[in-house]
């Protein structure tokens, strides 16, 4: 069991900038999830996939995000035009079909947006 | 929006004593989470408790419930250095959706 992965862990970019992260849930983890955290402050929702389908987002998932999941495993968001306001922490997590209330979170890619 | 608020915001401690947070919520849950996050990582799964139960046991760790006054208390018992972290309740209010609290900042003094 490798744990779930996401890369890059730390991305500088220039405001404006379109940035993409991809996250690898565990194997046989049906359930992806991707949470923005700010410093001082816990995780907050931003959208769900159930294998390939995106099946709740947040409110706090402007246009400028987008979420895919093609083949029901790697996921990736995308921030287009970034804002200095977008610097936080991305958060990727999963659940297994069995066990879809706890979450295995990956360590997560940082954001800095000059 | 934040669903749960953690108290205290920040704690510190000698090791060896007992850490206690609490956590308020706003809505009505199917179950309640606790989580560790150590600095710049992600976070750690630490224990579940259901809304019909009202407390639960593990390890060092003990959860209380109280779903009528919508609160939830962690306990740490015999603290040691390596539970320095940041902890997070989280709620689980239906449709996978989980919302995560403030976080209590818990340092262990060795």
């Amino acid at each position: 069991d490798t744990g779930v992965s996401q890369d890059p862990r730390h991305k500088i970019t220039k405001r404006g900038q379109n940035v993409t992260f991809r996250c690898d849930p565990i194997s046989e983890h049906n359930r992806l999830y991707w949470y923005r955290q700010t410093l001082g402050q816990g995780p907050e929702f931003l959208t769900y996939f159930q294998n390939e389908a995106q099946l709740e987002k947040s409110r706090l998932l402007s246009d400028r995000f987008s979420a895919e999941r093609p083949k029901g495993s790697f996921s990736t968001l995308e921030i287009q035009r970034t804002e200095q306001g977008d610097s936080a922490m991305y958060l990727c997590a999963s659940s297994p079909p069995r066990s879809a209330d706890t979450q295995y979170f990956g360590p997560g890619t940082r954001l800095t947006v000059l | 929006s934040q669903q749960g608020e953690e108290d205290p915001q920040a704690l510190s401690i000698q090791e060896g004593e007992n850490a206690t947070m609490n956590c308020s919520y706003k809505t009505s849950i199917n179950n309640l989470q606790w989580y560790r996050q150590n600095s710049g990582r992600g976070l750690v799964h630490l224990i579940l408790i259901r809304s019909n139960e009202r407390e639960k046991h593990s390890g060092r760790l003990r959860v209380t419930l109280d779903t009528s006054k919508k609160s939830s208390s962690l306990l740490i018992t015999a603290s040691r250095a390596a539970d320095t972290a940041s902890y997070f309740c989280a709620t689980d209010g239906g449709y996978q959706k989980v919302t995560f609290g403030t976080g209590t900042k818990l340092q262990v003094i060795p």
